[in-house]
């Protein structure tokens, strides 16, 4: 299995507060993706990195922004959580240089905002 | 935008029996794959398959990239193949935009 964590697993926070989760790879691949999954859609982009302080807007990115200062670390933060970002997240890692586009995923995080 | 579309949604197989997940996109993709999600949430790599055909086991698949569409297949099905599979494919612009499909939920009884 790819070495990728995802802290916290589970979450619970109040409408309003900041919330900061994390992706951490062992796997030193370049490419590193926010994805939320949400019944009745599958799991949609958030936020995606392509290298170290590299990183572009998916399809979901209103009311999230990431940050990734190390080659192993992705940073997702919800500035003000809202109870419509209530979701299981889950972060992927790729790497093209290796000559495929495959993503690998970590566990996921659980985040019920109140 | 792109839309990539699973059918069918759910299927429910008795223990042993064969089926076929089909997977439509509406654009030009650089790469697609296959996961199955299992009932504790886990995302597991089944195929990357851009294009041709791949076997694994008792899965299968097949994607004909000229006509837009991928099949999986699952012979001789098992309980521990309950869960959901996703399909998903990257874009021509840059490949590491990802589309997934809503899924197909299937539960195989005993």
């Amino acid at each position: 299995d790819a070495g990728i964590t995802q802290s916290p697993r589970h979450k619970v926070t109040e409408t309003g507060t900041p919330v900061t989760l994390r992706c951490h790879q062992t796997e030193n691949h370049r490419y590193m993706y926010w994805y939320r999954q949400d019944p009745g859609h599958g799991l949609r982009l958030i936020h995606y990195s392509y290298g170290v302080k590299d990183t572009d807007k998916g399809e979901v990115s209103d009311g999230y922004s990431v940050s990734r200062s190390k080659t192993e670390d992705f940073l997702l933060t919800l500035e003000s959580a809202t109870s419509s970002q209530t979701s299981v997240y889950f972060c992927a890692i790729s790497d093209p240089g290796q000559g495929t586009y495959e993503q690998y995923f970590g566990p996921g995080t659980r985040l019920t905002v109140t | 935008g792109i839309q990539v579309e699973q059918s069918p949604p759910d299927l429910i197989l008795q223990e042993g029996a064969n089926s076929t997940l089909r997977c439509n996109f509406s654009d030009s993709v650089n790469n697609l794959q296959w996961f199955h999600q299992n009932p504790w949430g886990q995302l597991i790599n089944l195929f990357y398959i851009p294009s041709g055909t791949k076997q694994n086991g008792r899965l299968s698949a097949t994607t004909v990239a000229t006509e837009r569409y991928s099949l999986l297949y699952i012979s001789s099905s098992q309980t521990t193949d309950s869960g959901v599979y996703f399909c998903a494919v990257g874009l021509n612009t840059g490949g590491f935009k990802t589309i997934f499909g809503a899924g197909t939920r299937l539960f195989v009884k005993a």
